[in-house]
């Protein structure tokens, strides 16, 4: 089955820890993003990726890092300088960046601090 | 510049009766419009979506949407609710470039039996 897979599903975080978050997609799609959802509140953009090899910042980068070495994968790694990052993290995924195209998302997975 | 807004937090109806969530929007040209659906601890489903074809838009699940310019509107209703349907629904407005898809801050349905 073609989709996007986010693990682990949950996961925990130690104060000055850096964890990263995993993001796979076999759907052969050049975009995909990052968004971080609080209770209550929409989705917010923290990275997006175009195509291979590229990233631009969203709304709220700031303490977190990804990388896109592969059209597959989009890591996301949520450093110590992040101070309140407890949050349900959503992959997604695009055919393209044009954007009339609809959004893929894998399940999420759920970050707390210990 | 773009925004989005869900006009109810939380809308509960009865089982078998109709469903009205709201949305309204900003845009400075014409934009395109999504429905997501999120079930609890799930990723999100789009139920549908606008792009300037028609102003009626069907989806999954019987839902459908119309797109009314004058008033910014992007209504999401079903005629017949069923408890399957409970979930997080979020509007969203897509504009010229990946970091400008804004997502609202979604409506909770909740079925009553």
């Amino acid at each position: 089955d073609g989709g996007i897979t986010q693990s682990p599903k949950y996961l925990f975080r130690k104060e000055g820890q850096n964890v990263t978050l995993s993001c796979e997609q076999n759907l052969n799609h050049d975009a995909m993003y990052w968004y971080r959802q609080d209770p209550g509140q929409g989705l917010r953009l923290i990275y997006y990726s175009q195509i291979v090899n590229d990233f631009q910042k969203g709304d709220i980068a700031e303490g977190y890092s990804v990388s896109r070495e592969k059209k597959e994968s989009f890591p996301l790694t949520v450093t110590s300088a992040q101070k309140n990052p407890t949050a349900f993290y959503l992959c997604a995924s695009s055919k393209n960046s044009a954007t009339n195209e609809k959004l893929f998302f894998g399940s999420g997975t759920q970050l707390s601090v210990l | 510049a773009q925004s989005v807004t869900q006009l109810d937090s939380h809308v509960s109806v009865s089982e078998g009766t109709p469903v009205l969530l709201r949305c309204n929007y900003s845009s400075s040209y014409s934009p395109s419009l999504f429905w997501y659906v999120q079930h609890p601890n799930k990723g999100l489903q789009l139920l549908l979506k606008y792009t300037s074809a028609a102003t009626l838009v069907k989806g999954i699940n019987g839902f459908e949407a119309e797109f009314k310019k004058s008033e910014t509107s992007f209504h999401l209703t079903k005629p017949s609710a069923h408890m399957s349907d409970a979930a997080e629904y979020f509007c969203v407005v897509s504009g010229s470039s990946a970091s400008k898809i804004i997502f609202g801050s979604g409506t909770r349905l909740s079925i009553r039996p």
